[in-house]
């Protein structure tokens, strides 16, 4: 069964801090990872797609990696902005269609 | 085409009520999920149509549960007998069918038993 693991769970950090988000699956066999972000009481929003054959997606001040052998991805965000507060969120797709989500990450940049 | 869509994003129900939740996809996706989120949660997923078939059902998906997808477009999620542990944001995700595609998520029906 995949499981989905994020740590932190939270996380604070002054305006301009380079930061990373980890998330953990049990089960390499996957056909994506995605993140999203999560504003309070929204909808999710797509930040970047890791196909299972690709190493590491970017997307302005983001970059995600994944690591399949090993069950990991970061999310790397350069240069936090107040306006990077929210809840992370990582979901992988399995083999079997289904999107297993992370409980997610919350950051908090602080100006 | 704007996006997914979700109505009504707010929901107020007394215990024992019935409601029903309408989510719209992107029009040229013919897979459409739902999903559960409670506080401090990732979402949970509850079941997916492919056009009007539903596919696949999560055992979170008691019998008060039902889903449709009529026609291949929208989609409706109705709970019979609300509980209050159903409380919960009601999120709707569209996508292409294959393995390498991205889902697209609505702004989700916040529900509130009391």
């Amino acid at each position: 069964k995949q499981e989905v693991t994020q740590i932190p769970a939270a996380l604070s950090v002054p305006e301009g801090e380079n930061l990373v988000l980890n998330c953990s699956f049990t089960d390499s066999a996957i056909y994506n990872l995605q993140w999203f972000r999560q504003d309070p009481g929204k909808g999710l929003t797509s930040l970047l797609l890791i196909q299972s054959s690709q190493r590491e997606q970017t997307s302005g001040r983001l970059n995600a990696s994944l690591d399949k052998s090993s069950g990991r991805s970061t999310l790397y965000i350069a240069a936090s902005q107040p306006g990077d507060s929210a809840t992370y969120l990582c979901a992988v797709k399995t083999s079997y269609d289904k999107v297993i989500f992370g409980p997610g990450t919350s950051l908090s940049v602080i100006p | 085409d704007t996006g997914v869509s979700q109505d009504p994003r707010h929901k107020i129900t007394k215990r024992g009520q019935n409601v029903t939740f309408r989510c719209d996809p992107i029009s040229e996706h013919n897979r459409l999920y739902w999903y559960r989120q409670t506080l401090g949660q990732g979402p949970e997923f509850l079941t997916y149509f492919q056009n009007e078939a539903q596919l696949e059902k999560s055992r979170l998906l008691s019998d008060r549960f039902s889903a449709e997808r009529p026609k291949g477009s929208f989609s409706t999620l109705e709970i019979q007998r609300t509980e209050q542990g159903d409380s919960a944001m009601y999120l709707c995700a569209s996508t292409f069918s294959g393995g390498a595609v991205e889902q697209y998520f609505g702004p989700g029906t916040r529900l509130t038993v009391t």
